[in-house]
Formats: C-alpha cells, structure tokens, sequence
C-alpha cells in the first residue's frame, strides 16, 4: 500500500538552530514528491517539486532533498516566521493523478 | 488579487440541513480539486475536475456532490449534513493533474 510518512510530529528549536524534516514513502513508483508549508488558518502553499534521488531544491533557508525512500527539508539558521506545518506528498505512476500526503511536521521557532 | 478563492469561510449549521460551498480560481488553470482536513490535518482528495470533466471521484457518501459551471468554479453541495462531516474543505487548482496545487483558504464547516 503507498503510504507516506513524516517524522517528527511536532519540533521546537531556537532561532538559529538548523534542523531538518522527514518524509518517508513508500509507492510503486515516484512521479514526484510536493513540499507545502500550511500556516494557521490558510490552505497549503506550494514550496518544492522533486522528480529524482539526488534532486536538490533551495528557497531561502529551505533546501529540500530525495533519496529513493526518503525525502528531507533542511532548515537553515530558522527564524520565527519559519514557524508552520509542512507538509509532504507524494505522486505515485500510475496514481490516477492521486497525491498521497503525510500529516505533516508543526514546526515552532522561538526567537 | 485571490488566486483560488472559496466562500463562505466558516460554515456552522444543524444536522440534516443542505449547504454549498463555492470555490472559484483566476489562475486559468484546467484542474481544480476539493479536499477534506480532518482533526488530525490529514488532507484527503474527495473530487478532482479537468475541463469540467470529473477525473477523481473518491469514496466520500454521495451527499456530496460538486458541480463544475465553468472551468473556473468548482463547487460543492452536500446533502443531510452529519455530525462527521465536521471538518475544513479546501478548494485547489492546478494547471495539470501532474502540476503543484494553489490552494484556497478553506472553509471550516461545523455540523451542530
């Protein structure tokens, strides 16, 4: 069954303090995998598409990467307005257009 | 300027009452989607139109219905409202089923 998986739930650093978010997946075969940043209140908001293992993508202090299992979202020196929930979705071939998400990693900066 | 843009945004309501909701996006985009967030923030494909022509009908009761007027709305109606179908409705765009999506802000909707 394709399924995808993002780990931690939850994570708190400092302002500053780089860390990187998980998303594991499991499909038939990768199309692409979507990042989205959700802020209280508003719809998701489309960050990074990556199509291949090795594929690296950068947007200020985000660098999201795909291996053939995983997918990561390095946050760089964070800052507050980094807080949010993001979340990761896969496309599988043959998915019937289908995205599959994780539920996401609420991400807290404090200055 | 609203990209993808749904009314009403907070829907409260008794059970067993009808209700819409509308979505509407400027984008030109071909694809638009309704989708479901539960408590746990998962989001769940429930419709998905290209053209005006339903390509993802997910297993949702048949209480809800969209209906696609124009390549621009995609709307959705659902019948005999429950206690369960409490959630947030999002409304998404895209320019291909294969492309990121554009979101709208989601309607909260609370069945009483």
């Amino acid at each position: 069954e394709d399924q995808v998986t993002q780990s931690p739930e939850a994570l708190r650093l400092q302002e500053g303090e780089s860390s990187s978010l998980n998303c594991s997946y499991t499909v038939s075969g990768l199309r692409g995998l979507f990042w989205y940043r959700q802020d209280p209140g508003k719809g998701p908001e489309f960050l990074f598409t990556l199509y291949s293992a090795g594929e690296e993508k950068e947007k200020e202090r985000l660098k999201a990467t795909l291996t053939k299992k995983e997918s990561f979202l390095h946050i760089t020196a964070p800052k507050p307005e980094d807080s949010a929930t993001y979340l990761c979705a896969v496309q599988a071939s043959g998915s019937n257009y289908q995205l599959i998400w994780g539920a996401g990693t609420k991400l807290i900066i404090k200055p | 300027d609203t990209a993808v843009s749904q009314t009403p945004k907070y829907l409260v309501t008794q059970m067993g009452n009808d209700k819409s909701i509308k979505c509407e996006q400027n984008l030109g985009h071909d694809t638009m989607y309704w989708y479901k967030q539960d408590s746990k923030k998962f989001l769940k494909i429930m419709f998905s139109y290209n053209n005006k022509e339903l390509i993802i009908n997910e297993t949702v009761p048949n209480r809800f219905s969209p209906k696609s007027p124009d390549k621009a709305h995609l709307n959705l109606h659902i019948n005999s409202l429950e206690l369960g179908d409490s959630a947030v409705y999002f409304c998404a765009s895209s320019q291909g089923p294969f492309s990121p999506l554009h979101f709208g802000n989601g309607t909260r909707l609370t069945v009483t």
